[in-house]
């Protein structure tokens, strides 16, 4: 999406690979949000940065997973040990609600 | 309680039609809310806000009901164009999707 750039759009890896997935606001925002969607699912939330706030890590599903941002800068969404049901397409949206097009990961 | 909750559907209809879908949500204080779409394999798209009691954009209409605590989607004279799942958002901090709802019009 226009505003929200993310990388790799395609990513395949093997069970236990650690994985880096990364969103570039472009312009610039306080606020982004990281969301993950499984295959006929709906959108879950993982994490929300609001400038130099704490992270709010509420969606997190495990200790794996782990996401960094240093200002309004690029953000990158780190999963650890990487298993099947990690398996989805994970969204990057900024301040505005603009969404990038998402990271298909694929744990094989 | 789900904090929003909305039809799974699928609502299949024919061109022309007019189709409304529903909301709830359960943060009385939600201040503003959104209907996103989001096409199959694509990432969800704004679609429209919600800030006071409704909003309108050509065939959509969005309308807010505070005491009930739901919003609503009308899409009228559909388009096959407008299949698609069609996402409410309240906002809180982080974004709070719905699961959504199937749009398919027919031909």
């Amino acid at each position: 999406g226009a505003g929200v750039s993310q990388s790799p759009s395609n990513k395949v890896t093997e069970k236990g690979k650690d994985v880096e997935l990364r969103c570039d606001p472009i312009s610039g925002h306080t606020a982004l949000y990281w969301y993950r969607q499984r295959l006929g699912q709906g959108l879950e939330f993982l994490i929300y940065f609001q400038g130099n706030s704490a992270p709010d890590k509420s969606g997190l599903p495990s200790d794996r997973f782990s996401a960094e941002r240093t200002g309004e800068s690029v953000s990158t969404l780190t999963i650890q040990r990487t298993q099947q049901e990690d398996s989805a397409v994970y969204l990057c949206a900024r301040k505005g609600y603009t969404f990038g097009s998402g990271t298909r990961l694929t744990v094989v | 309680r789900k904090e929003v909750e909305q039809d799974p559907g699928p609502f299949n209809v024919p061109e022309g039609a007019t189709v409304a879908f529903n909301c709830t949500y359960s943060n009385s204080a939600s201040q503003s809310f959104f209907w996103y779409r989001q096409d199959c394999r694509k990432e969800p798209k704004l679609l429209m806000s919600v800030y006071s009691s409704g909003n309108e954009d050509g065939r959509f209409t969005a309308q807010l009901n505070r005491a009930s605590q739901y919003i609503s989607l009308l899409i009228r004279d559909s388009k096959l164009s407008d299949s698609a799942t069609y996402l409410c958002v309240v906002p809180g901090g982080k974004l709070v999707f719905g699961a959504g709802t199937i749009l398919r019009v027919k031909s």
